[in-house]
């Protein structure tokens, strides 16, 4: 169980295209998303921590009107990155935490991750 | 502030046995966790310690102290699978998962 479902796992796209990322968990449902970004070699960074109806926390340094987030409903997630540049290419990787009983046992179910190019 | 320290690189023989060590400054604390991160690839799973000692997995063991803010992963009869990146993660008080830059463990034949 705890199936965290990431999509799309590679783009390519055009500078200035706006890209989404879906996140979706298939088997639970998910009060909180985290979105990560990781930079070859580099720590997972935190982006932002999305609760179902409500805004998204972004950390900061992130810029809330470049990266979207979208948390409509309980399994569903999205990130849109909005007139994407070549800085903006990396990997994306979204994740999920379940039902509080097990916040602290398996505190957080990753999604496969999105790499995204931008040319 | 809150901080991780763990090696960059570790280098290692195929069936022998490595120590990844992690310290770390938390703001509270609730619980530590490993995982394992293969390039291009998300985190995975691999322990969790909250109390005190050794909790052991199959060929992977953790240990934690948290009055010394340290934990190490203990990974026996190594394979050349278990060639990956491993984050220590401790949670904060806000049960927020803190990451550092993660060892890049290479296993040679």
């Amino acid at each position: 169980g705890a199936v965290v479902s990431q999509h799309p796992s590679w783009v390519i796209c055009k500078s200035g295209t706006s890209v989404k990322i879906e996140c979706r968990s298939l088997d639970f449902q998910a009060t909180t998303m985290f979105w990560y970004r990781q930079f070859p070699k580099q720590s997972l960074m935190l982006m932002a921590t999305s609760n179902e109806g409500s805004k998204a926390t972004y950390e900061q340094g992130v810029e809330k009107d470049k990266f979207l987030i979208n948390h409509a409903s309980l399994t569903l997630s999205t990130l849109t990155v909005t007139s994407a540049h070549p800085e903006d290419s990396s990997f994306y990787i979204c994740s999920a935490r379940s039902e509080d009983r097990e916040i602290v046992t398996q505190p957080q179910h990753f999604g496969d991750g999105t790499r995204l190019s931008i040319l | 502030g809150q901080n991780i320290d763990q090696p960059t690189e570790m280098t290692a023989t195929e069936g022998a046995i490595v120590q990844i060590n992690c310290t770390y400054q938390t703001s509270g604390f609730n619980g530590l966790f490993w995982y394992q991160q293969h390039a291009g690839e998300a985190p995975t799973f691999l322990s969790y310690n909250v109390l005190d000692g050794l909790e052991e997995k199959g060929r992977f063991s953790s240990f934690l102290s948290r009055s010394k803010g340290y934990s190490y992963l203990l990974l026996k009869e190594l394979q050349m699978k278990d060639s990956a990146s491993y984050l220590c993660a401790p949670m904060d008080s806000n049960y927020q998962l803190i990451w550092g830059a993660g060892t890049k463990l290479i296993i040679k034949p």
